[in-house]
């Protein structure tokens, strides 16, 4: 399998802490990308690290990417209840390889 | 604007029954693919179209078939369907295999019995 893994499977944290969640690949990559789901509904895009990119931010989500190690971080800051969803690390390289997903529960 | 829509988004079959699964795009995108999510097994390309009038097999292409039936359309076929193949399916579209985000349709979710 070509897919990557995300670590924790599960994290569940207070309303206002930072949740991290890491993604490791296999295969090299163009770029690596993150995915929300929220419970029923398919995956919205939430942001893309190039390959020859180390860190990159946007709003609330920080996300570093070393391809050395063939691992990315994914970091929510003060995170809110709306946060509560899983995320997926996706690596595209020929084709898109999702990793298993962690699942954030963030409580009020 | 729809984005991705797929269709039906609930369905129960019987083994060795056959359906299709169908999915539109109206942003004009060329690329589009079908995956199948799996209760801790994440997501899993069954096919792709890269174009209109090309498939390719993704990694779990046994006992799919697909049609790229214009720039819009991309449906999924079950021919025989087995109790493996209960799972939710996505449809998922790209402009450009260059860099670039895919849009998700809402899922189908099938149960074989």
């Amino acid at each position: 399998s070509q897919q990557g893994e995300e670590d924790p499977q599960a994290l569940s944290i207070q309303e206002g802490e930072n949740a991290t969640m890491n993604c490791s690949y296999k295969t090299s990559i163009n770029n690596l990308q993150w995915y929300r789901q929220n419970s029923g509904r398919g995956l919205v895009h939430l942001i893309l690290i190039r390959s020859n990119e180390r860190e990159k931010h946007s709003g609330r989500l920080r996300v570093t990417l070393d391809t050395s190690k063939k691992s990315s971080s994914l970091l929510i800051t003060a995170s809110r209840a709306a946060d509560t969803a899983s995320y997926f690390c996706a690596t595209q390289g020929n084709q898109f390889y999702f990793g298993t997903g962690t699942s954030l529960t963030v409580i009020p | 604007n729809a984005g991705v829509t797929q269709t039906p988004k609930f369905q129960v079959l019987k083994t060795g029954q056959s359906m299709t699964l169908q999915c539109a795009q109206d942003m004009n995108h060329n690329s589009m693919y079908w995956y199948r999510q799996d209760p801790g097994m994440g997501l899993r390309l069954i096919y792709y179209s890269a174009s209109e009038g090309t498939t390719d097999k993704g990694e779990v292409p046994n006992g799919y078939n697909v049609s790229r039936l214009n720039k819009r359309e991309f449906s999924l076929r079950l021919e025989s369907a087995a109790p493996s193949q209960t799972s939710v399916y996505f449809c998922a579209s790209l402009y450009s295999r260059g860099t670039g985000e895919l849009f998700f349709g809402e899922g189908s979710r099938l149960t074989v019995l």
